[in-house]
């Protein structure tokens, strides 16, 4: 079945440290996953992407890495913020299907400690 | 200058009511999208639309009806409306059926 996951509900770090936010799916056929922030009361922000025939992509202090062989994705994000805090979804796109339908993970929750 | 924006923001409403969800994106892009996200932040997909056709239909019970009067705006109408129903419905579009979704702010809704 589809399963998209996060390994922590919360992380918490001190400002200015590095997070990363661990994923895992399961659907190796997946060949779109996106990263997305929520904010308390907003919708959810889209960071960063990246297609299965990548195995890093960088941003503005943010990286994701996918590991296909394992079906792991993360998200790196350096000199962590204040404004960082939030609750960090990944999301898949799968397979042959050209239709949108994104499958998202729980969740985890992102405390930045002042 | 608001990209998606959805009306109420929040609703709370009594069992067995109907009402309507409504959403707007001035981005001229074809597909549109409703999620529900439950009290544990689980967001999953019950609707897409392209160009005004429906594109995906998830699981969803047949009291919910979508309904998209143009491009621009997919609305949603809840009928019979029960306790599980609660939840925050999120609206999104995209360019197309594989672009970036953009979501707009989300209304919460409370059946009592």
């Amino acid at each position: 079945g589809e399963n998209v996951g996060l390994h922590l509900p919360t992380l918490s770090v001190q400002e200015g440290d590095n997070s990363i936010i661990n994923c895992a799916y399961s659907n190796s056929a997946s060949d779109y996953f996106i990263w997305y922030k929520q904010e308390s009361g907003k919708g959810p922000q889209f960071i960063i992407d990246i297609r299965s025939n990548m195995d890093k992509r960088q941003g503005q202090r943010v990286t994701v890495l996918l590991n296909k062989t394992v079906k792991h994705l993360s998200l790196q994000i350096a000199a962590t913020q204040p404004g960082d805090s939030a609750v960090y979804f990944c999301a898949e796109k799968g397979g042959s299907s050209n239709t949108g339908k994104l499958i998202f993970g729980q969740g985890t929750t992102l405390q930045v400690k002042p | 200058d608001t990209a998606v924006s959805q009306t109420p923001k929040y609703l709370v409403t009594q069992m067995g009511n109907d009402k309507s969800i409504k959403c707007e994106q001035n981005l001229g892009h074809d597909t549109m999208y409703w999620y529900k996200q439950d009290s544990k932040k689980f967001l999953k997909i019950m609707f897409s639309y392209n160009n005004k056709e429906l594109i995906i239909n998830e699981t969803v019970p047949n009291r919910f009806s979508p309904k998209s009067p143009d491009k621009a705006h997919l609305n949603l109408h809840i009928n019979s409306l029960e306790l599980g129903d609660s939840a925050v419905y999120f609206c999104a579009s995209s360019q197309d059926e594989r672009g970036k979704q953009y979501f707009g702010p989300g209304t919460r809704l409370t059946v009592t």
